[in-house]
């Protein structure tokens, strides 16, 4: 089975910190993504990678930056955490199949509370 | 751009079929057709996907009528533990992207 971790489950931070979101796949996937979900708004895409130091911004970058040094790892960072990125974070992983046909593989979650 | 559409939320009881229809503007030729499943507390789980006609699995079947347009998920006699989001994500083919948005919200009751 296809596993995607998320380094925490919960997290507290505080205004001002900076806050490192990891998380890592064990299927070799080429691609890889990171979310965040919010009530009434769903899930919108932050940033996401095709590839080893490759990087894309989504719909919401604003406030988010991304590290991909090795294929399986892909770090979230939030340089300076307000309150309003307080949410949950969602990674997943996928390979890229040359077809429509595509699934993408989610790790469990990791809720942030910045206070 | 590839978009997609689906109702907020729906009730049903256990027992009931339920069907989630979603639109599909701007479907790709070649983009298939999936949906998600999620829980709370859980991130969301791929459960079925399909090009056109119907899929079955043991989760669910998948309609897509010949434009291709919409898609209907339909889950035969939901249970208790079949409360949850579900979202029929747009494509996009050129980039690997899913587009969520909010889904649909499906509350069972006893």
């Amino acid at each position: 089975d296809v596993k995607v971790t998320q380094s925490s489950r919960y997290l507290v931070k505080r205004t001002g910190e900076k806050v490192f979101l990891e998380c890592v796949q064990d299927m070799d996937h080429e691609n890889m993504f990171w979310y965040r979900q919010d009530p009434g708004l769903g899930l919108r895409l932050i940033y996401f990678s095709y590839d080893v130091k490759m990087k894309e911004k989504g719909d919401i970058p604003e406030g988010y930056s991304v590290s991909r040094e090795k294929k399986e790892r892909f770090s979230l960072i939030l340089e300076s955490a307000s309150t309003n990125q307080t949410s949950m974070y969602l990674c997943a992983s996928s390979q890229p199949t040359g077809t429509g046909a595509y699934e993408q593989y989610f790790g469990p979650g990791t809720r942030l509370t910045v206070t | 751009l590839a978009k997609t559409t689906q109702p907020i939320s729906m009730d049903s009881y256990e027992g009931q079929e339920v069907n989630i229809t979603c639109s599909h503007n701007n479907i790709a030729t070649n983009d298939y057709i999936t949906w998600y499943q999620q829980f709370p507390s859980q991130g969301p789980r791929f459960i079925i996907q399909g090009y056109k006609t119907k899929v079955t699995n043991e989760v669910a079947s998948l309609f897509i009528p010949a434009d291709r347009k919409s898609s209907t998920l339909s889950l035969p006699r939901v249970s208790l533990s079949d409360t949850a989001v579900y979202y029929c994500p747009a494509y996009y083919y050129n980039t690997d992207k899913l587009i969520f948005g909010t889904g649909t919200r499906l509350q069972v009751f006893p």
